[in-house]
């Protein structure tokens, strides 16, 4: 069965940055890209970007450009997004999702990594 | 404030038929992009509940059904149950974003 599995809970400081990762089983790794989205304390979700797990090609969206990098390792099947320069306002859950091929859905979702920011 | 207007809440009792519209423009919804709908149940993260405007995936129960018709979407939950009490949100796209995802706001949905 499809499985994400991220990474855990991260507490981080102003100005400090972030990895979070994400482990995808029970599918082919290469034929379905990955995207991230982040969800504040009591607020929706909000589109990160995405990534090709076969290219590598990205798509971010424009609030993170320049902060952000996502990359995959094909070797481990996992998928990582960077966020860099991290204020309190990013403090929120992130997830991992896979996008489906046939409808640009997000089919299957990570079961989420908290990341707290704080001085 | 979202690309995709969503009411902030409804609520049913059980039994009864709720609906949870999404209200785009000729950008997004009307330029012809598909919707999706999600469920997320407290604590949780998204589930994936209706995908091409239409479709359930398997599992997912037929009182869930999605529509679409020109700048906006529906969607319709029958026979409202307990476990339904969720928030719910719709995706699609929008040319002025370069075809980038837009969400809506979320639908929390209480069963009274």
């Amino acid at each position: 069965q499809v499985q994400l599995v991220q990474s855990g809970v991260e507490v981080k400081k102003p100005g400090a940055s972030v990895k979070v990762s994400c482990k995808a089983s029970g599918y082919t790794f290469t034929n379905y890209g990955i995207t991230w989205v982040r969800q504040a304390p009591g607020q929706g979700l909000e589109w990160m970007g995405w990534i090709g797990a076969n290219n590598g090609n990205t798509k971010y969206a424009q609030k993170f450009q320049g902060r952000v990098t996502m990359t995959t390792d094909t070797s481990t099947t996992t998928a990582y997004m960077e966020l860099r320069r991290l204020r309190s306002d990013d403090t929120a859950v992130f997830y991992c999702a896979r996008r489906g091929d046939n409808w640009n859905d997000f089919d299957y979702w990570g079961q989420g990594t908290q990341v707290s920011v704080s001085s | 404030q979202s690309v995709l207007t969503q009411p902030p809440s409804v609520s049913g009792a059980p039994g009864q038929r709720v609906t949870i519209s999404c209200t785009g423009s000729s950008s997004n919804i009307g330029a012809g992009y598909d919707v999706h709908w999600y469920q997320q149940l407290p604590g949780t993260a998204p589930k994936l509940l209706i995908y091409g405007n239409t479709n359930r995936p398997s599992g997912v129960p037929d009182r869930f059904s999605g529509s679409k018709s020109a700048t906006s979407a529906s969607l319709a939950i029958t026979g409202l149950q307990a476990e339904d009490e969720a928030d719910y949100y719709c995706h699609s796209y929008d040319i002025s974003l370069s075809g980038s995802v837009i969400f809506g706001g979320g639908t929390r949905l209480t069963v009274l």
